[in-house]
């Protein structure tokens, strides 16, 4: 069974919206979580990592934790063409180095 | 300042023979990571390497093995491919669990393996 689970898409709002990607996981201990963009044809990198419960932002993203909840998001305000992208979401497995990707959600932003 | 280098970038094989796909980082990270990616699928991890000299093995590891050839090298071996290690392989490494960039993986570009 997955342990982290996103819903695949393809998500599509229109340029300027908000876009609003979730993503759970099942590892109640875990304590960092990552989101990665990865565009077609090309490798992923990272957006945003977040480790404490809340929000974090940075430029036009934000991350927020619910811990409790076992649920992470990723906010993309004003988003633009090229943002269009799959994003994933990826945890680490406690105590181990083992990373735990999702599925990943694709974005369409539409011009 | 490369990061992480895979090769081949492209490879087609036939059914039973064998290949080994490389990477190199040039980071001084300690961790390094094959993982597979399948349309749907997502990332999958074949194995890690916590560090020079340990390897384990991820979620999907059958069919495969791995050498960490020192800190900056961590190759995938296939050694009998079959057409459902069809996939585009991915490269990764991170810098230890502690300090700047905790955590982080850095991919390679990818290789893409078609087995007929």
């Amino acid at each position: 069974q997955k342990e982290v689970e996103q819903n695949s898409g393809p998500l599509s709002v229109p340029e300027g919206a908000i876009a609003s990607l979730n993503c759970t996981y099942s590892d109640r201990v875990s304590q960092s979580f990552f989101w990665y963009r990865q565009y077609s044809g090309k490798s992923p990198e990272l957006i945003m990592s977040i480790y404490s419960n809340g929000d974090k932002e940075d430029g036009r993203f934000t991350a927020q934790l619910n811990k409790a909840s076992q649920y992470v998001s990723l906010l993309i305000r004003d988003s633009q063409p090229s943002d269009s992208a799959t994003y994933l979401c990826a945890v680490p497995t406690s105590g181990t180095y083992k990373y735990i990707f999702g599925t990943g959600t694709r974005l369409k932003v539409l011009a | 300042n490369a990061g992480v280098t895979q090769t081949p970038k492209f490879q087609v094989l036939k059914t039973g023979q064998s290949m080994t796909l490389q990477c190199a980082q040039d980071m001084n990270h300690n961790s390094m990571y094959w993982y597979r990616q399948d349309p749907g699928m997502g990332l999958r991890l074949i194995y890690y390497s916590a560090s020079e000299g340990t390897t384990d093995k991820g979620e999907v590891p059958n069919g495969y093995n791995v050498s960490r050839l020192n800190k900056r090298e961590f190759s995938l071996r296939l050694e009998s491919a079959a057409p459902s290690q069809t996939s585009v392989y991915f490269c990764a490494s991170s810098p230890p669990a502690l300090g700047p960039g905790a955590n982080v993986l850095t991919f390679g570009a990818g290789s893409r393996l078609t087995v007929l």
